[in-house]
């Protein structure tokens, strides 16, 4: 398994604000990914952070929205830029220590924007 | 592409009585099924998974899955319930061409009641 630390686990921002959040592994992962999960919906992946590179971004979703680094094999961050009330979800961390190993998540980050 | 349907967001049974969860999926690619649980500003814990190989799969907390090729289904069942099982539970597919990047249903929320 893999112990999974997210921060924040919960902000209240501004409008037009930019937030980072992170996502950090207890162990090294090959595998992170970054969801999103809107106010009574389902987990919708936002991109696969890759060591080294940029992130490979879903459908519907853009770097200048969501810039996400991944330094090395522990850490990933993703930034929810220029918010408004519609980013208003909680974002999860996902890593996966192989390539054909099982997902574990974060406990997740609320995002509230007022 | 891959596609998950879960039928039914809520679900409401009285403990002790069976717990059935439903999903069907739609995959281009011999299908990688997954069973998430939610429970209330938690992150997703897997109950169980499909991979290859035997069709009926236990997970934990005495809940198990089935896979129906001809039926495309992986529905989710416990013969009886407890008031702890309330929570959201999430059926899954992997992408194509991934393990661990998954596609995820709606979710049904379950309800335990006395």
């Amino acid at each position: 398994s893999a112990v999974i630390s997210q921060k924040p686990s919960r902000d209240i921002c501004q409008r037009g604000t930019s937030l980072t959040i992170q996502c950090q592994v207890d162990s090294q992962v090959t595998m992170m990914f970054w969801y999103r999960q809107q106010p009574g919906q389902s987990l919708t992946l936002i991109a696969t952070a890759n060591q080294g590179s940029e992130a490979t971004y879903e459908s519907g979703f853009v770097i200048d929205k969501f810039p996400i680094s991944r330094p090395n094999l522990t850490f990933s961050t993703l930034t929810v830029s220029n918010m408004s009330p519609e980013d208003s979800s909680i974002y999860l961390c996902s890593v996966a220590k192989g390539v054909d190993t099982e997902a574990f998540f974060g406990q997740g980050t609320r995002l509230t924007v007022v | 592409a891959q596609s998950v349907t879960q039928l039914g967001s809520h679900v409401s049974v009285s403990e002790g009585a069976l717990v059935l969860l439903r999903c069907n999926y739609s995959s281009s690619v011999p299908p990688y099924l997954f069973w998430y649980v939610q429970y209330p500003n938690q992150g997703l814990q897997l109950l169980l998974k499909y991979t290859t190989g035997a069709t009926l799969v236990k997970g934990i907390n005495g809940f198990e899955a089935e896979f129906k090729k001809s039926e495309t289904s992986f529905h989710l069942t416990k013969p009886s319930a407890h008031m702890s099982d309330a929570a959201e539970y999430f059926c899954a597919v992997a992408a194509e061409g991934g393990y661990n990047k998954l596609i995820f249903g709606a979710g049904t929320r379950l309800a335990v009641h006395p």
